[in-house]
């Protein structure tokens, strides 16, 4: 039973043109989370959402943004995708414990031509 | 802030051997730990998690961890690989932040097993 489900697994997109990542979850739970991870590196967060309250991370740029118009969806918008944003992007969930364990998503793999 | 290191980029072993793969974490707390492996091309499961109590984790596909305080450690063992169990293996220390805990991950092992 799929739990964290992201679309699509696969996204081709040009070099500039903005590009949206789906991912929805049907634990419902109150903690949504983006990470980025490129190629032998380790899953990097970029922000999450607790409930609607949104937090960045200081380091991650201006160009991702973020949505979450309910609790079971979250998107990615990467308004203009440059070269060194080709990634996997990793989706996951937690409930709002401080001791709740995190469920990714398969993630979904970005190339930038 | 928390950090993860792990030394070993590759580990490759045969199958059947045993595997130890290695985790020390910085953190001026009580760190909550955690190891996830993942599969070419797939998101991360959770193989096991320590938050207290036992310092000995038990946790799925045969995989235990310890957590050593005093080593600032908390290596993954098996006693017996499979050539299934080949993938990525990360450690995460995590810390609860306002309710919601945000883990930070090493850069990962990769396991190769050998027939």
């Amino acid at each position: 039973d799929a739990m964290v489900i992201q679309n699509p697994r696969y996204q081709v997109t040009q070099f500039g043109k903005p590009v949206t990542l789906s991912c929805s979850q049907t634990l419902n739970h109150n903690v949504m989370y983006w990470y980025q991870q490129k190629s032998s590196q380790a899953p990097k967060l970029l922000f999450h959402y607790y409930d609607k309250d949104f937090n960045n991370e200081a380091d991650t740029p201006d160009n991702f943004q973020s949505r979450r118009p309910n609790t079971s969806f979250c998107f990615l918008d990467i308004r203009s995708p440059g070269l060194g944003d080709a990634a996997m992007y990793l989706c996951a969930t937690s409930r709002d414990s401080g001791q709740e364990t995190q469920y990714f998503g398969p993630g979904t793999r970005l190339l930038v031509l | 802030a928390q950090s993860v290191t792990q030394p070993d980029i590759h580990i490759t072993v045969s199958e059947g051997a045993s595997l130890e793969l290695r985790c020390n974490y910085s953190y001026g707390a009580t760190p909550y730990l955690f190891w996830y492996v993942q599969s070419p091309g797939q998101g991360l499961q959770l193989l096991l998690k320590y938050f207290s109590g036992d310092t000995l984790v038990q946790g799925i596909k045969g995989f235990e961890a310890e957590f050593k305080r005093s080593q600032s450690s908390f290596n993954l063992r098996k006693p017996s690989v499979h050539w299934s169990d080949a993938a990525e293996y990360f450690c995460a220390v995590g810390a609860a932040t306002g309710g919601s805990y945000i883990p930070t991950f090493g850069r990962g092992t990769s396991l190769i097993v050998h027939p």
